[in-house]
Order: C-alpha cells, then structure tokens, then sequence
C-alpha cells in the first residue's frame, strides 16, 4: 500500500543547516508537502512540491525532489532555535488522498 | 491562518461513553477531514466529508462516525470510547479534490482522554 518514511529524530546546532528526509512508495504521487507542528498546535503548511518538479526555494527552505528514487528533502538553511518543531511529510496520490510520514522530530541546539 | 475551530480542546472521559467532537469551518471549503495522531504513526486518516451529507472511510474508521450537515461543520462521534482511541484529534480542510493543488489546512488539535 501507499507509505511514507521519515526518520524520527535530528538534531542540529544552531545556524547549521539541517536535512529532513523522506520517502514515499506511490509514484503517482502529484504533490509532496511539508508541514511543520509546534507543540500543542495544529500542522502548519511549509511549502509543497508538484511532481514534474526537481527543486523549490522559498528563503530559507528548499525542497528537493528525485522522483526516480522516490525521495524529498526539506533543507533548512541557517537553522534557529525557533525551527525547533516535528516536520511531516505529505504526499497526495489520487482524488485529494494525503498519506503523511510518522513526523520528524527536529531539535535545535543553541 | 485558515478559518477552522474545533472543540473542545480537551477532554477526559470514560470508557464506554458516546464523544462527539467538532470542527467548524469559516472557509467554504468543500473537503473536511478529521485525523488522528499518535506517536511514531503520523497522521492517519479516519473519516472525510466531500460535501454535505457525503462521507467516506479512511484508514481507520472502525469505532467512529461522521456527519456533516451544514458545509460549515463537520461531526466525529465515537459510538463507545475505548481506550485505544486515547488520541489527539485534527481536523482538516482544502478548498478541492481531484489533481488540485489545494493543500490541506489543520485546526489545533482535540486531546481526548479516555480513562
């Protein structure tokens, strides 16, 4: 069935960048998402990717898309103190249906 | 932030007792959903709405139902809580279906204990 991977943990010091990976298994997924969680909130809306995409820059996020190897990234330059949250991978297959990975848990280190 | 209320925000109940939990949108949008989160599983889908008084299942709708009778509102009832369904609550919006690029939009979460 559909899936989608994420590893759980990353931590990084602050001002470095960090490197949130996915992977999803449906290759006719047609858009992949990123939301960030904060603590006690709701899921956020990053950013998102359209397939015939390779890479997308908005300030400091890209995303990076290899749809042979079916695998997104989600790069977070200079990172902060307040990028400390869970990112979610989110990948849209057929009629509107958004399978999301378990959720990354980024900690940033002062 | 897109329009979405749900409540309530918390709530501690008994095993065995009807929770009905609700999410009310100011955004007209036709999609409604209601997820669960629950560690190391992400989000999983549990029922969504495509229109007044059109639903469908997710992944795991077993014990839960839905309703939507009003575009604006969209009803999840667990029948008989169970400990199993101790979760957090989300529920969703997007403006379209099909190959749309409309993401979805979240509220902030029902916390729901059940003892």
């Amino acid at each position: 069935g559909e899936d989608v991977e994420q590893s759980l943990f990353l931590s990084v010091r602050e001002g470095d960048s960090s490197v949130i990976n996915c992977t999803y298994t449906d290759s006719s997924s047609t858009y992949l998402y990123w939301y960030k969680q904060e603590p006690g909130a709701g899921l956020q809306l990053l950013t998102y990717i359209f397939s015939n995409m390779d890479m997308k820059q908005d300030q400091r996020l890209t995303v990076l898309l290899n749809k042979k190897d079916k695998h997104l990234s989600l790069r977070i330059a200079d990172t902060q103190t307040g990028d400390s949250a869970i990112y979610f991978c989110a990948a849209k297959t057929s009629y509107d249906k958004v399978i999301f990975g378990p959720g990354t848990s980024l900690s940033v280190i002062p | 932030d897109a329009g979405i209320t749900q409540s309530p925000r918390h709530k501690v109940t008994e095993t065995g007792t009807p929770v009905t939990l609700r999410c009310h949108q100011t955004e007209n949008h036709r999609y409604m959903y209601w997820y669960r989160q629950d560690p190391g599983h992400g989000l999983r889908l549990i029922h969504y709405s495509y229109g007044v008084k059109d639903t469908d299942k997710g992944e795991v709708s077993d014990g839960y139902s839905v309703s939507r009778s009003k575009t604006e509102d969209f009803l999840l009832t667990l029948e008989s809580a169970t400990s199993s369904q101790t979760s957090v609550y989300f529920c969703a919006i997007s403006e379209s279906g099909g190959l749309g690029n409309q993401p979805q939009h979240f509220g902030d979460g029902t916390r729901l204990s059940i003892l």
